[in-house]
């Protein structure tokens, strides 16, 4: 069984550039969180999605945006970006909603480095 | 806003020797899970406590929910090579609020 997909696995942008993140979740799996894991702040969420709709948003600026399609592929998208932007990206899926009591399954995320 | 505070922040121990991490919070939690992840990998999950005073094991490594749900340990026995690695835990609210603690970064040597 395939896992979750994340791609591209590195990407270097500059500073006011915007950015496409792309997220497979596991077969079978509707949900897909977001999360930023950088040294200082440890792992952020960020939002998840649930059948196509934001079920859950995490405390970031609306220049962190996403969506999920009909089959439950997700996208992020970061525009006007910072330095401070400079992270790794998780995507993670689940069964179900309510990620508190789902197993959560992730992917090995997008290194975004902003020059 | 939640806190997850975690400690050691990090831990470098010898073969064969045990050890125990903590995870605590003024916070209560539905729920809370533990999550090792290695470097250039995503976290993967190792277990998910939901009942205070819940003691869940996992071969070598033992995980207890405090009775007051704000708190938890991970203890491994034992220690190997391949435990080492960065480890998460994560509280999530009565509100669906998901947060990671900052991680204790394990080193195992041989």
């Amino acid at each position: 069984k395939a896992g979750v997909t994340q791609t591209p696995r590195y990407l270097i942008k500059t500073r006011g550039q915007q950015v496409t993140l792309s997220c497979s979740p596991i077969s079978g799996h509707r949900s897909v969180s977001w999360y930023q894991q950088t040294p200082g702040q440890g792992l952020q969420f960020l939002f998840e999605y649930f059948s196509e709709t934001q079920r859950n948003k995490g405390n970031f600026p609306g220049r962190f945006s996403g969506r999920q399609f009909s089959n439950s592929r997700s996208e992020m998208n970061v525009s006007t970006l910072e330095l401070g932007d400079s992270a790794l990206y998780l995507c993670a899926s689940s069964l179900g909603t309510g990620i508190s009591n789902q197993p959560q399954h992730f992917g090995d995320g997008t290194r975004l480095s902003i020059l | 806003t939640q806190l997850l505070e975690q400690s050691p922040q990090f831990l470098s121990i010898q073969e064969g020797e045990n050890l125990t991490v903590y995870c605590n919070s003024s916070s209560v939690f539905s729920s809370l899970q533990w999550y090792r992840q290695e470097p250039g990998e995503g976290p993967v999950l190792l277990v998910t406590v939901v009942t205070g005073g819940e003691v869940k094991k996992l071969k070598r490594l033992t995980f207890q929910f405090g009775d007051a749900r704000k708190d938890s340990s991970l203890h491994i026995t034992a220690a190997q090579t391949g435990d080492t690695g960065l480890y998460l835990c994560a509280g999530a609210d009565y509100g669906q609020n998901f947060v990671f603690g900052p991680g204790t970064r394990l080193s195992v040597l041989p």
